[in-house]
């Protein structure tokens, strides 16, 4: 299985700044995705990253608001623009081996917005 | 639009026992099924992976079954321990899609 890493862990910010979100992979993968799990919820899907291309973003998901580049094929970052307090969530991003389509998850970054 | 559900959202029992979680989908075109665990403030542990075509899947002292044209899995915990305290997340991805569409979840406590 992959291991992944996320920076920060956490953060405390302040309305209208911005977050960048990392996620390093220890195994070169072809597609990444970033997940948001907000307070009580269940996870949704944000963003497909492939290395290359535009990410492809779900119904609800802007890319002005959550921009995501994938420079290589081991890392990816997530920056959530303008944030509201309504942006306070886990985010968790995640990759899936080629092999069975398991997908495997960071440990997810807590943000919240004051 | 498929959908998750799983039952109950919280579940608490005494050290040892055994347990069934579970899960039902809406729509059976699935292409497979995977259970997690994730623990308060952290991300998702991988548990069991079911492709469609599998019924069940087991490690150690969990077993994950498939029922796909009934739309259901069930998670069996046996001799439950303080330790799988957690909240079980059931997704499955359907053809053609890597996205993983999940439950909300069941809370478990393993009381001592």
């Amino acid at each position: 299985s992959a291991v992944i890493s996320q920076k920060p862990s956490r953060d405390i910010c302040q309305r209208g700044t911005s977050l960048t979100i990392q996620c390093q992979v220890d195994s070169q993968v072809t597609m990444m995705f970033w997940y948001r799990q907000q307070p009580g919820q269940s996870l949704t899907l944000i963003a497909t990253a492939n290395q290359g291309s535009e990410a492809t973003y779900e119904s609800g998901f802007v890319i002005d608001k959550f921009p995501i580049s994938r420079p290589n094929l081991t890392f990816s970052t997530l920056t959530v623009s303008n944030m509201s307090p309504e942006d306070s969530s886990i985010y968790l991003c995640s990759v899936e081996d080629w092999t069975d389509n398991e997908q495997f998850f960071g440990p997810g970054t807590r943000l919240t917005v004051l | 639009k498929q959908e998750v559900t799983q039952i109950p959202a919280a579940l608490s029992v005494p050290e040892g026992e055994n347990l069934v979680l579970n899960c039902s989908f809406t729509d059976s075109a699935i292409y497979n099924l995977q259970w997690f665990r994730q623990d308060p403030g952290k991300g998702l542990t991988s548990l069991l992976l079911i492709q469609s075509s599998q019924r069940e899947q087991t490690s150690g002292r969990l077993n994950a079954s498939l029922d796909k044209s009934s739309g259901r899995s069930t998670l069996y915990i046996a001799a439950s321990q303080p330790g799988d305290s957690a909240t079980y997340l059931c997704a499955v991805t359907q053809g053609g899609s890597e996205k993983l569409v999940f439950g909300k979840g069941t809370k478990l406590t393993v009381n001592p």
